[in-house]
């Protein structure tokens, strides 16, 4: 069955533009949409973006111009790319399958921005 | 931006009672609503879409209904492990989350 892995720098400092890789197992991403979804400790999911199998993403508004998703399908991997971190970025970044409702999660990565 | 309101934030009950849950939107999504539970560690599964749709292998219990801007999340008698967090999200327009509600053990 198809499996995401998130995997990710872990700690980056303030200012950094780190990357996270999101890879799947079991199925090829070039037949889905992916999301990018965000959780803070100890509070609620934020939704990060999406990207179609034809490459179109949309971002959420309130971090456009600092995020960016693409598809690498040599790899069949997704990757997330935050601008400009700030410490409001720590949070466990996870994965899913689809660009509405999200039927399969990864684990997530937590990524701290810490210096 | 559609925001998605959940109530209440804390839900106290004992396993084999009924649990109701509310979402309300501040626009329209039409029926573009999900459900989803989450437990500590853990991330979160997909219950319902579409407002009232079972995602595969949900029991049951686990019942949505709703459209437009009021969406309910009704478990019918709660096990021991239903008790977790839930989340509402819209895609009708954008996407958003609404900030959850936990159901803990009375």
């Amino acid at each position: 069955q198809v499996q995401l892995q998130e995997s990710g720098p872990g700690l980056v400092k303030p200012s950094e533009t780190p990357s996270l890789i999101c890879t799947v197992s079991g199925g090829s991403i070039s037949s889905d949409d992916w999301s990018w979804i965000r959780q803070p400790p100890g509070k609620g999911l934020e939704w990060i973006g999406y990207i179609y199998y034809s490459g179109r993403t949309n971002y959420n508004p309130s971090l456009k111009g600092r995020v960016s998703i693409s598809l690498d399908t040599s790899k069949n991997q997704i990757s997330l790319k935050l601008n400009s971190v700030t410490a409001a970025d720590t949070a466990v970044y996870y994965c899913a399958r689809g660009g509405g409702s999200l039927a399969l999660w990864g684990r997530g990565t937590l990524v701290t921005v810490s210096s | 931006e559609i925001a998605l309101t959940q109530s209440p934030g804390t839900l106290s009950l004992s396993p084999g009672e009924r649990a109701t849950l509310s979402c309300r939107a501040s626009q329209s999504v039409d029926n573009y609503l999900a459900w989803y539970q989450q437990k500590p560690g853990q991330a979160p599964r997909l219950l319902i879409y579409g407002a009232s749709s079972r995602a595969t292998g949900i029991p049951d219990r686990f019942s949505g209904s709703g459209s437009g801007t009021d969406f309910t999340l009704t478990i019918s008698r709660l096990e021991p492990e239903d008790f977790a967090v839930y989340y509402c999200q819209q895609y009708g327009s954008s996407r958003t989350f609404g900030q959850g509600t936990k159901v803990e053990i009375k």
